[in-house]
């Protein structure tokens, strides 16, 4: 079966530090992965998507970026943190049939 | 691009009764419309999904219904819970896309 895993699972932040999170998929290939950002109390905003290797799209310009090493490695990155960058970050894969899960979040707190 | 609307945003209802969250799409060729449930501090899991060739799906407490003349879709959770209390989102998705479109959310709070 597959198995979708983030890390870290909490992570506080100074302003202007770098960032670094990591998604990666167990039991697929070739997945579909997304980033996601939800602000609390909020609904899901898409950052990137991928559907292969080296191939990232964004969603919302912003100080974010996102990479693909791998063909099940998902990579967050951000040079310098902004306040507004705060939430929970959600990594998500899907395959050809559409459905799309999602693990278990990073949440984020730049201070 | 799709447009998904989702209401109500808050649904308040007692143990025991039913709920249903109703949500519209634009684009006539989306064809795939899951549903899913976070709880407070979690991930969002597929709880249920519909596709266009089909105009109901049920899986015990919980239906999904689809419109697609009307472009709207509903989720229908009967004999209502306390552990059903969460936050519900909708989503369509085209075929040939790999980028659902969320509804806003509603968060449902069963009063015991």
């Amino acid at each position: 079966s597959q198995t979708i895993h983030q890390w870290p699972a909490t992570l506080v932040q100074p302003v202007g530090s770098p960032l670094s999170l990591e998604c990666t998929v167990e039991g697929t290939s070739n997945p579909n992965l997304y980033w996601y950002r939800q602000a609390a109390g909020r609904g899901l905003q898409l950052l990137f998507y991928s559907v292969g290797i080296g191939q990232i799209s964004s969603e919302v310009p912003q100080n974010l970026s996102a990479s693909r090493p791998q063909d099940r490695q998902f990579i967050l990155s951000s040079k310098k943190l902004l306040l507004s960058d705060s939430g929970f970050y959600l990594c998500a894969w899907s395959a050809s049939s559409y459905e799309q899960y999602f693990g278990p979040g990073t949440r984020l707190t730049v201070t | 691009g799709e447009n998904v609307e989702q209401h109500p945003s808050t649904l308040s209802v007692q143990e025991g009764d039913s709920a249903v969250i109703k949500c519209t799409y634009s684009d006539s060729a989306s064809n795939y419309f899951p549903w899913y449930k976070q709880e407070l501090g979690k991930r969002p899991q597929l709880i249920i999904d519909i596709r266009s060739n089909v105009g109901e799906k049920k899986d015990q407490r919980i239906a999904v219904t689809l419109n697609k003349t009307a472009k709207h879709f509903s989720l229908h959770i009967t004999e209502t819970q306390p552990e059903d209390s969460a936050v519900y989102f909708c989503a369509a998705l085209s075929g040939g896309s790999y980028i659902p479109t969320f509804g806003r959310g509603t968060s449902l709070i069963v009063h015991p």
